[in-house]
């Protein structure tokens, strides 16, 4: 047990409102991601964290925002959810470094809908 | 454009049936290649990490080769038994951070 939890693990909102999901990890790791999964579509890497305050972009952040105010949370905003943004959304967490930093511990998931 | 193939995209065997799937990554800029099985209802975990050419990994019944000079990798599994059933993921990775996932593999093992 990586001691990873998501909230909300589901959630249906309307197009046009703000969207805030929530990862909390139990262990300190300094290295969270956020990815988004899709039918047909492998993970996609949305934003990451190295540590407090120090974030960066993935594959696909456009609409999308991080924070990381403490080393426990990493939280993920859509400032205004469109429909394209429904999706199940991961967090991860990298236990390693270097080579095996890719070795990610997966949290349960959170499934967004945007009507 | 680092785009992971996995082939096939389902594939269906019956108990005691070895099988293997493919997974094919742009091998320019290459650091590692990883594994990782997805059960239904449940987040995605970790296999096996590869490196370096001609790697050989093995758990169980289940092992992974790889070829960075072509860039390919291949899981089998032998002997599928109804709880290997799951998709199986591979995914590229060109940095500490950069990890390029395929849709995976999703397999079915009939009692």
């Amino acid at each position: 047990d990586a001691g990873i939890t998501q909230s909300p693990r589901h959630k249906v909102t309307e197009t046009g409102t703000p969207v805030t999901l929530r990862c909390h990890q139990t262990e300190n790791h300094r290295y969270m991601y956020w990815y988004r999964q899709d039918p047909g579509h492998g993970l996609r890497l949305i934003h990451y964290s190295y540590g407090v305050k120090d974030t960066d972009k993935g594959e696909v952040s456009d609409g999308y925002s991080v924070s990381r105010s403490k080393t426990e949370d990493f939280l993920l905003t859509l400032e205004s959810a469109t429909s394209s943004q429904t999706s199940v959304y991961f967090c991860a967490i990298s236990p390693r470094t270097g080579i095996e930093q890719g070795e990610l511990f997966f949290g349960e998931g959170s499934r967004l809908t945007v009507l | 454009i680092l785009n992971v193939e996995q082939s096939p995209q389902s594939l269906h065997v019956q108990e005691g049936d070895s099988t293997n799937f493919t997974c094919s990554f742009p091998s320019s800029n290459f650091y590692a290649l990883h594994w990782y099985r997805w059960e239904t209802a449940k987040s995605p975990e970790a296999l096996f990490v590869m490196t370096l050419n001609g790697d050989e990994k093995k758990k169980g019944r289940i092992s992974a080769t790889l070829n960075t000079k072509e860039g390919y990798s291949y899981l089998y599994i032998k002997g599928s038994q109804p709880e290997d059933s799951a998709t199986y993921l591979c995914a590229s990775q060109y940095n500490n951070n950069d990890m390029r996932f395929g849709a995976g593999t999703r397999l079915t093992v009939k009692p």
